[in-house]
């Protein structure tokens, strides 16, 4: 079955440690995009890419870094310039002009 | 930038009350909208969508969303709810950008 896998589920990093969340999609969907979810506050938009090799800085990139090396992978570096780093990371990829988009399971990213 | 207003934070109902769960966005040009949902622990599904023609939307589970251009709003409804509905709900609106903008969702407990 086709879908997105976000990986690991939960993960737990220490203050001052870059840690990378892993995407990957088997849709064959151009665009995909990382989202953080926190509690009242919906979902913001870090980054997105609409083709590989190339992405774009979302409302909250700041502390955060992207790659698209690959259409099926698009891989989120949390780094230790993001001040507020614990929460929950979604990714989601669509094939573009808005339609159809498709969003992962998630990761719980707790920083201690 | 877009923005997304979803007026209710929490709601609480008892089952069979009815629901309408308000959404208004501000771009005033061409737009795709959408209700997801997020279930306790589970991944964001999608409720319906609207891109044109009938702006009187149905999606899964009895929902359904009247899109009226000139109050710019998308309100969610569903005539009778389930305690399977407690959940929270996102609205979202697609504009000429490249990403989904999300209003900041809306917790749902439906009583017994």
């Amino acid at each position: 079955d086709g879908g997105i896998t976000q990986s690991p589920k939960y993960l737990f990093r220490k203050e001052g440690q870059n840690v990378t969340l892993s995407c990957e999609q088997n849709l064959n969907h151009d665009a995909m995009y990382w989202y953080r979810q926190d509690p009242g506050q919906g979902l913001r938009l870090i980054y997105y890419s609409q083709i590989v090799n190339d992405f774009q800085k979302g409302d909250i990139a700041e502390g955060y870094s992207v790659s698209r090396e690959k259409k099926e992978s698009f891989p989120l570096t949390v780094t230790s310039a993001q001040k507020n780093p614990t929460a929950f990371y979604l990714c989601a990829s669509s094939p573009g002009q808005g339609r159809g988009y498709t969003f992962g399971s998630g990761t719980r990213l707790t920083v201690v | 930038a877009q923005s997304v207003s979803q007026h209710n934070h929490h709601v609480i109902l008892s089952e069979a009350a009815s629901l309408e769960l308000g959404c208004n966005y501000s771009y005033g040009g061409t737009v795709n909208l959408f209700w997801y949902v997020q279930y306790p622990g589970q991944h964001l599904q999608l409720l319906l969508k609207y891109f044109s023609g009938d702006p009187l939307v149905k999606g899964i589970k009895g929902f359904e969303a009247e899109f009226i251009k000139s109050k710019f709003s998308f309100n969610l409804r569903k005539p009778s709810v389930q305690w399977s509905d407690t959940a929270e709900y996102f609205c979202a609106v697609k504009d000429s950008g490249y990403a989904l903008n999300f209003g900041k969702g809306t917790s749902l407990l439906v009583t017994p």
